[in-house]
């Protein structure tokens, strides 16, 4: 099936850091999603991207849906501690229900 | 509150014993999913349903049966054919599968094989 590469695999950053992860596919998507998953939880949405070179923010994340749509990429600014947890990117793509990456593990040091 | 609820949270099953997950949504979704996760594996699909009475293989079906009998409920049996069962089972759900894709997902059923 479809597969997402995710970027970089862990992150060990200072408190006040900006952050950034990416996803890159061999195919194209139709739509890009990017989750966070707490520690004992389900993923929660992030945010939603539906349009090639679309750049939506929720807060301080920012995501952009790639011009090529094949990638997509995930920026916090300014971290804080509860940014902690892992960070999936999921694509979808004609009659395929959503792929997710393998995820993108985030250690804040305060 | 609208949400999807899966049960139980921990759940202990002998080798050789099949056991069924829950999992009930009340946002009016069509479509849900059964989602393995493994450290450093990612969400991997097992089974996911568009429409109640129909469900669809995933990547991982093996081992795993479903159904899907009510719009609100989506239950996963985990069988004795599957062979490494010890994961953690998280369920999904979404408008549509084409369309309106964003899926809302449950807290988790985390199973272990003694």
């Amino acid at each position: 099936g479809q597969q997402l590469n995710q970027s970089p695999q862990s992150m060990f950053i200072q408190e006040g850091e900006d952050v950034s992860m990416n996803c890159t596919s061999s195919s194209i998507f139709n739509t890009w999603l990017w989750y966070k998953q707490d520690p004992g939880e389900g993923p929660v949405l992030l945010i939603a991207l539906y349009k090639a070179g679309e750049l939506t923010s929720n807060g301080r994340l920012t995501a952009q849906f790639g011009i090529t749509r094949k990638d997509s990429f995930l920026n916090i600014s300014a971290s804080i501690p509860s940014d902690v947890g892992i960070y999936f990117c999921a694509g979808q793509s004609g009659n395929t229900p959503l792929v997710f990456g393998k995820g993108t593990r985030l250690s804040v040091i305060a | 509150d609208g949400g999807i609820t899966q049960s139980p949270k921990y759940l202990f099953r002998k080798e050789g014993q099949n056991v069924t997950l829950s999992c009930e949504q009340n946002l009016n979704h069509d479509a849900m999913y059964w989602y393995r996760q493994d450290p450093g594996q990612g969400l991997r699909l097992i089974y996911y349903s568009q429409i109640v009475n129909d469900f669809q293989k995933g990547d991982i079906a093996e081992g795993y049966s479903v159904s899907r009998e009510k719009k609100e409920s989506f239950p996963l049996t985990v069988t004795s054919a599957q062979k490494n069962p010890t994961a953690l089972y998280l369920c999904a759900s979404s408008k549509g599968i084409h369309m309106n894709t964003e899926a809302f997902f449950g807290q988790g059923t985390r199973l272990t094989v003694v």
